[in-house]
């Protein structure tokens, strides 16, 4: 079976620009989380969707949005990009919403911000 | 919020020798504690976990202990080989008012498996 499956696996954008990120979850997981890992450091929570509807945020700024497909994939989309956006984002997929029990991670999308 | 906090930073052992890995976190309300493996270019790996009602777990070479008390949790490597040097993880996951879930990551450990 395939794992988490995340595109691009690389991208280069301009401050200012807007990005999406795009990732498709283990066949039956309904849950899909995001994370951001900056060089050095623990991933951070984005947000949850299950069941298209969201399910948790966290301490990212608005330019940050996302969204959830009736066929469970999930879309990360973020606006007005700065320097410091620049970072792996990883997609974890897991088949419940009020545990992480479960989880598996993508290998993420590394973005850089120039 | 929560807050994981991990040490050592980079830990250094000889291969066939022990490597323990600290965690403590915040927030009571964590139930769920992973352990993430993360080589190059690759996203987490879950190599163990342990939930907030077990005190020990293990699997082979590999040992959680959990001390929901001192809300402290550790990673024990046994027997350690080459192939376990990469950056490990330890995290905490809570429920969100939202119906969701979160981790928090501690700040990871680069793990060297000398010859």
């Amino acid at each position: 079976d395939a794992g988490v499956t995340q595109s691009p696996t690389h991208l280069i954008k301009t401050r200012g620009q807007h990005v999406t990120l795009r990732c498709s979850p283990i066949s039956g997981h309904k849950s899909v989380s995001w994370y951001q890992q900056v060089l050095g450091q623990g991933p951070q929570f984005i947000f949850q969707y299950y069941e298209k509807e969201e399910r948790g945020r966290g301490n990212f700024p608005d330019r940050f949005s996302a969204r959830q497909f009736p066929n469970y994939s999930s879309e990360l989309n973020v606006n007005a990009l700065l320097l410091g956006d620049s970072a792996l984002y990883l997609c974890a997929s897991s088949s419940l919403v009020g545990s992480s029990y479960g989880y598996t991670f993508g290998s993420g999308t590394r973005l850089t911000v120039v | 919020g929560e807050n994981v906090e991990q040490h050592p930073s980079t830990l250094s052992v000889q291969e066939g020798d022990s490597a323990v890995i600290k965690c403590t976190y915040s927030d009571s309300a964590s139930n769920y504690f992973p352990w993430y493996k993360q080589e190059l270019g690759k996203g987490p790996q879950l190599i163990i976990d342990i939930r907030s009602n077990v005190g020990e777990k293990k699997d082979q070479r590999i040992a959680v202990t959990l001390n929901k008390t001192a809300k402290h949790f550790s990673l024990h490597i046994t027997e350690t080989q080459p192939e376990d040097s990469a950056v490990y993880f330890c995290a905490a996951s809570k429920e969100l008012t939202g119906g969701g879930n979160k981790l928090t990551f501690g700040t990871g450990t680069q793990l060297k498996v000398e010859l």
